[in-house]
């Protein structure tokens, strides 16, 4: 049973420059949900995707962007990068139709020079 | 601002020694609570969640959960040093669909 899975694992971006990160959900999940995590905090919530819509979103600004597929894989797309956007994007998929719980992927590491 | 408050520890236990983790929500409607182990420069790994009050055992760990008190809590027995990690408490947010998470919990297991 293939987990959840995010690409690529590390990206190194300049300031100004745009991103897009991929994500797999786990088989038989249709829900994903994606979170900023700086050095030394927890998983910031910014925005949850279900069937092609965003269902919700946290205190992002309209840089952060995103994208489901027919697939339930996504996107999170990042514009103007600043360096205040350097951290770990974790991608999480849960089941609308089973319980709350949500499983991680590896992370993608992003870097802003 | 719906909050999650965990102590950042460090929190530093002998093996074999029982380790207690702490937490505490903001939202009194929350009827979803969750524990995740994250090791350095891992993503975090789902190792418990309770919907109702009172524990929820699972191995070495139990998951207890107060919600008059807004309080949940881990207990790990048997401490290993494999269970040297930070531990983030999460809770789902009320009327929402977004789960939030406190800062995580240092945890030491001195062998």
């Amino acid at each position: 049973d293939a987990g959840v899975t995010q690409s690529p694992t590390h990206l190194i971006k300049t300031r100004g420059q745009q991103v897009t990160l991929r994500c797999s959900p786990k088989s038989g999940h249709d829900t994903v949900s994606w979170y900023q995590q700086a050095l030394g905090q927890g998983p910031q919530f910014i925005f949850q995707y279900y069937e092609e819509e965003e269902r919700q979103r946290g205190n992002f600004p309209d840089r952060f962007s995103g994208h489901q597929f027919p697939n339930y894989s996504s996107e999170l797309n990042v514009n103007a990068l600043l360096l205040g956007d350097s951290a770990l994007y974790l991608c999480a998929s849960s089941s609308l139709q089973g319980s709350d719980e949500q499983y991680f992927g590896p992370g993608t590491r992003l870097t802003v020079t | 601002q719906k909050e999650v408050e965990q102590n950042s520890g460090p929190l530093s236990v002998p093996e074999g020694a029982i380790a207690s983790l702490n937490c505490t929500y903001s939202d009194r409607g929350s009827q979803s609570f969750f524990w995740y182990r994250q090791y350095s420069g891992k993503s975090p790994e789902l190792i418990m969640f309770i919907y109702s009050n009172g524990d929820k055992e699972d191995g070495r760990f139990t998951a207890q959960l107060n919600k008059a008190s807004q309080y949940v809590s881990l207990l790990i027995r048997d401490s290993q040093p494999s269970d040297s990690a930070t531990y983030l408490c999460a809770v789902k947010d009320t009327g929402g669909f977004k789960t939030i998470f406190g800062a995580g919990t240092r945890l030491f297991v001195k062998a």
